[in-house]
């Protein structure tokens, strides 16, 4: 089954202590990108990856980090998390970049940083 | 201006209605218009996906483009419970490199039953 696997899907942690969302996507896909999702603000891109070795920042990258070593996995690293990253996050993947093929969403990570 | 507009709703209909949900956009160069559709707990899913101007219909569902006003619209007939969900417009540009899509808000959708 093609699918976008996002870990973990909650996760309550403090401000400061550095936490990694994984997700890894089975279908060979090219393009992967993460977005923020926040009530009143829609769904946001936060980084995005053309190929391995390849990423760029997207629309709101400030306290984020990724890395993408290999194809299928594209971790999200928050080094130092603060309140305002409060969020329901979610990677997707898509053959090519953008809208011109299908984006395929993971199920979400929801973070509370108190 | 915001690159999307989509009325956040919440939109209540009854069970049969056809159901009417739109977005504005500001950029021209948008070409690529999409509509997902994300249930509670659950990433967005694609519904509907459309190149260009015109209308595309899947079963209850139509898409329908309108480049010059720049209006995109997804028109749900005998709606059901079960498309109660938040609808997502979302639209990119075609560019080299990175083409993001652009999301609207988001409508949230009540079907009664």
């Amino acid at each position: 089954e093609a699918q976008v696997t996002q870990n973990p899907r909650y996760l309550i942690t403090v401000t400061g202590k550095k936490l990694t969302v994984t997700c890894s996507q089975n279908m060979n896909h090219e393009y992967m990108s993460w977005y923020r999702q926040d009530p009143g603000l829609g769904l946001r891109q936060i980084y995005y990856s053309m190929n391995v070795e390849v990423t760029d920042k997207g629309d709101v990258p400030e306290g984020y980090k990724v890395s993408r070593k290999e194809k299928r996995n594209f971790p999200l690293i928050l080094e130092s998390p603060s309140p305002n990253q409060t969020s329901l996050y979610f990677c997707a993947s898509s053959s090519k970049g953008g809208g011109t093929t299908e984006a395929f969403f993971g199920q979400g990570t929801r973070l509370t940083v108190v | 201006q915001k690159e999307v507009e989509q009325d956040p709703g919440p939109l209540s209909v009854p069970e049969g209605a056809i159901v009417s949900l739109n977005c504005t956009y500001s950029n021209s160069a948008f070409q690529y218009f999409m509509w997902y559709r994300q249930y509670s707990r659950k990433g967005p899913e694609l519904l509907m996906y459309t190149y260009s101007s015109g209308n595309k219909e899947d079963g209850r569902f139509t898409a329908q483009v309108d480049k010059s006003s720049k209006y995109i619209s997804l028109f749900i007939r005998d709606s059901q419970p079960s498309d109660s969900a938040t609808y997502l417009c979302a639209m990119s540009a075609r560019v080299r490199g990175n083409t993001p899509l652009v999301f609207g808000k988001g409508t949230r959708l009540s079907v009664i039953a």
